[in-house]
């Protein structure tokens, strides 16, 4: 099972500043194969970015995602207030599809 | 426009059983994978299963493999989760996801409302 780890637990940033989220893999898979996802409190998670660095449909350019050997970072160029959210990085390449445990963007 | 439509939730006993339903609408049901991934109270997300467009291949994790079986009915639109021997630690939110090919090894887009267990006597 590939074990995602995700660095720091929580984030506390003020609206404007820009925020790096990690998400470090046990072992070695594809970059093709890692989503990261938003979910804000109380609603159903949102994929945000897939294959590591393609955003999806109707995600802002301010959110980027980039792949190195087994590590994996969401970056937040200029945090808006509705980008305040849990984050959650996945693989989908290997069963089980494992999550990170998530990294939380709190308002500083 | 994707829905998914989760229900079947509720209270049950441990050692009970419940099926979840997810309906589906606005995308061809059978050309894409769907899965189960829960949210226990105050956790992160943890993955629970998935199933082929065709329903020919079905995935576990190793957490509910043997009390679980997911499901689905190309002709309903609809994807299902069987749960039994249920248990305390199966008390969570359980959302389906749509995947982005036939095959499982997908991201999750679009995501449900979800529905909510909980496990309790």
């Amino acid at each position: 099972e590939i074990v995602l780890t995700q660095s720091p637990g929580t984030l506390s940033l003020s609206p404007g500043e820009g925020a790096s989220l990690s998400c470090r893999a046990s072992q070695f898979f594809s970059s093709d194969y890692l989503a990261w996802y938003q979910q804000r409190p109380g609603q159903a998670p949102r994929l945000l970015i897939y294959a590591s660095s393609t955003r999806a449909t109707g995600i802002p350019d301010r959110f980027r995602g980039s792949a190195s050997g087994t590590d994996f970072t969401l970056t937040i160029s200029r945090l808006e207030p509705e980008d305040f959210a849990v984050y959650y990085c996945q693989q989908y390449g290997n069963s089980p599809f494992t999550f990170g445990g998530g990294t939380k963007v709190e308002i500083k | 426009e994707v829905q998914l439509v989760e229900s079947g939730g509720g209270l049950v006993q441990p050692g009970g059983s419940l099926i979840f339903s997810c309906a589906a609408s606005g995308f061809t049901f059978s050309s894409y994978a769907m899965s189960w991934v829960r949210q226990a109270p105050g956790k992160g997300l943890e993955w629970v299963s998935s199933i082929s467009g065709s329903g020919g291949s079905t995935y576990y994790a190793d957490s509910v493999k043997g009390r679980f079986t997911v499901s689905r009915d190309n002709s309903k639109n609809t994807l299902y989760l069987q749960m039994n021997s249920l248990r305390a630690e199966d008390t969570a939110i359980y959302y389906c996801a749509k995947s982005n090919t036939r095959r499982a090894f997908s991201y999750f887009d679009p995501w449900g409302q979800g529905t909510q267990v909980t496990v309790s006597s």
